[in-house]
């Protein structure tokens, strides 16, 4: 399976933009990277997802490499309710399409107030 | 408000017993899934179903048994063999190529 590398935690100011690192080096050509967050006692939340180009939406940015070993999630101002843990996934395309994610153990944001 | 609703919240298990927590979703979502997340770490994947009357087993499937039936719900069930089963548990479901969406999980504890 392929796998992703994020830092175990990391810290923002409140109002400040967040960049999360994800490394990806054995991606293939087929994969998506998609980020999701949880909240303590609470289901991951799908944040975004991206192929080759960057990807905006009313969440966040997602920025990846040209060669795609690598991307980064950026949270243009962060909230205290931002603070979560933010996985990093590449999504193994099934045979009917539907998704097979492989979760690491992703990076602590916290907020600082 | 469509979505996925697991229950119960919280459950508990005493040795040698079966206990099933049930997912229900009514997003008419072909795919589901259940993982287990232990303290500090990631998902991990126990069972996934792309359609009814069909399963496959994930990466941690030993002591654990599923049953699709109906599109709305996928069922799991930790079974007395599961000797750890103490965890958060989630489901999710998606269609086709589009992300997952998950229940709000549910927390099992061993008396």
């Amino acid at each position: 399976d392929a796998k992703t590398t994020q830092p175990n935690s990391m810290e923002s100011n409140e109002e400040e933009p967040v960049h999360l690192p994800c490394n990806h080096s054995t991606i293939s050509g087929t994969d998506y990277i998609h980020w999701y967050r949880q909240l303590p006692s609470q289901g991951p939340e799908y944040v975004i997802h991206g192929l080759t180009s960057n990807v905006n939406n009313r969440m966040a940015s997602l920025a990846i490499a040209e060669d795609r070993k690598s991307s980064t999630l950026i949270l243009h101002r962060a909230t205290l309710r931002d603070a979560a843990v933010y996985y990093c996934i590449l999504r193994e395309k099934g045979f009917f399409g539907n998704e097979k994610l492989t979760f690491g153990t992703g990076t602590r944001l916290t907020i600082i107030p | 408000d469509g979505g996925i609703t697991q229950s119960p919240k919280y459950l508990f298990r005493k040795e040698g017993q079966n206990v099933t927590l049930s997912c229900e979703q009514n997003l008419n979502h072909d795919a589901m899934y259940w993982y287990r997340q232990d303290p500090g770490q990631g998902l991990r994947l126990i069972y996934y179903s792309q359609i009814v009357n069909d399963f496959q087993k994930g990466d941690i499937a030993e002591g654990y048994s599923v049953s699709r039936e109906k599109k709305e719900s996928f069922p799991l069930t930790v079974t007395s063999a599961q000797k750890n089963p103490t965890a958060f548990y989630l489901c999710a479901s998606s269609m086709s190529v589009q992300p997952q969406h998950f229940g709000d999980g549910t927390r099992l504890s061993i008396l």
